[in-house]
């Protein structure tokens, strides 16, 4: 079984500029996650989707960051502008729907840095 | 969300089983514990998920005490690559489910 695909794997930028990160979730999952993990932090839920719907996302800065997932599958992240506080590794995670348990599963991350 | 706490580093022999402690003391009859492991530069990997009775998988095995306030994830034969951050989560039913990742345990494995 495939899976989470993300990419890039790394990305270099400097601030101001505008970056997007790309994740493709395991086949029959309808829940997708976006988490920033900033270094030596544990990782913090940015938005929450179900399908192509918006679940959570109390925690996503609006101003600068917007996640869209318009076919209920893959979902892109995007930051613009970009601060020099943005530089983390950026998870993406799938989980079934209809479970009683929320077993999430990650993908390797997107490792951004800001100059 | 129910908080939990765990010790932030801890080391193990190799060989060894290695125990390693939660506390999760405000959680929920119904709120599941999970645990996820972190090795360095990869995304967190779901190891193992309890509710009140004792799980064993191939990875590890998870005991709950009676009262549900505390856990212990065991990796009974541990080895150089088991070395990893350790994240303990209690889900919060009330936020839909939703995992809120702590600092972890910083686990090394020593030859």
């Amino acid at each position: 079984e495939a899976g989470v695909a993300q990419s890039p794997r790394y990305k270099i930028i400097e601030k101001r500029q505008s970056v997007a990160f790309w994740c493709n979730p395991i086949s029959g999952h309808a829940t997708l996650y976006w988490y920033q993990q900033i270094l030596g932090q544990g990782p913090k839920l940015l938005i929450q989707f179900q399908n192509n719907g918006v679940v959570d996302d109390s925690q996503l800065p609006k101003d600068r960051f917007s996640a869209e997932r318009l076919k209920g599958v893959d979902s892109t992240l995007k930051i613009q502008p970009a601060k020099l506080e943005d530089s983390a590794v950026y998870l993406c995670a799938s989980s079934f729907r209809d479970r009683v348990e929320n077993i999430q599963y990650f993908g390797a991350g997107t490792r951004l840095s800001v100059l | 969300d129910a908080k939990t706490t765990q010790p932030p580093s801890m080391d193990c022999a190799e060989g060894r089983a290695a125990n390693l402690p939660c506390n999760h003391s405000t959680i929920s009859g119904n709120e599941y514990v999970y645990w996820y492991r972190q090795i360095h530069s990869q995304g967190p990997q779901y190891i193992i998920h309890g509710l009140k009775n004792n799980e064993t998988n191939e990875m590890a095995s998870l005991i709950i005490t009676e009262d549900r306030k505390s856990s212990t994830l065991i990796l009974p034969h541990a080895t150089l690559r088991d070395t990893a951050v350790y994240y303990c989560i209690a889900e919060a039913k009330a936020a839909g489910n939703k995992l809120t990742f702590g600092g972890g345990t910083r686990v090394l494995v020593k030859p």
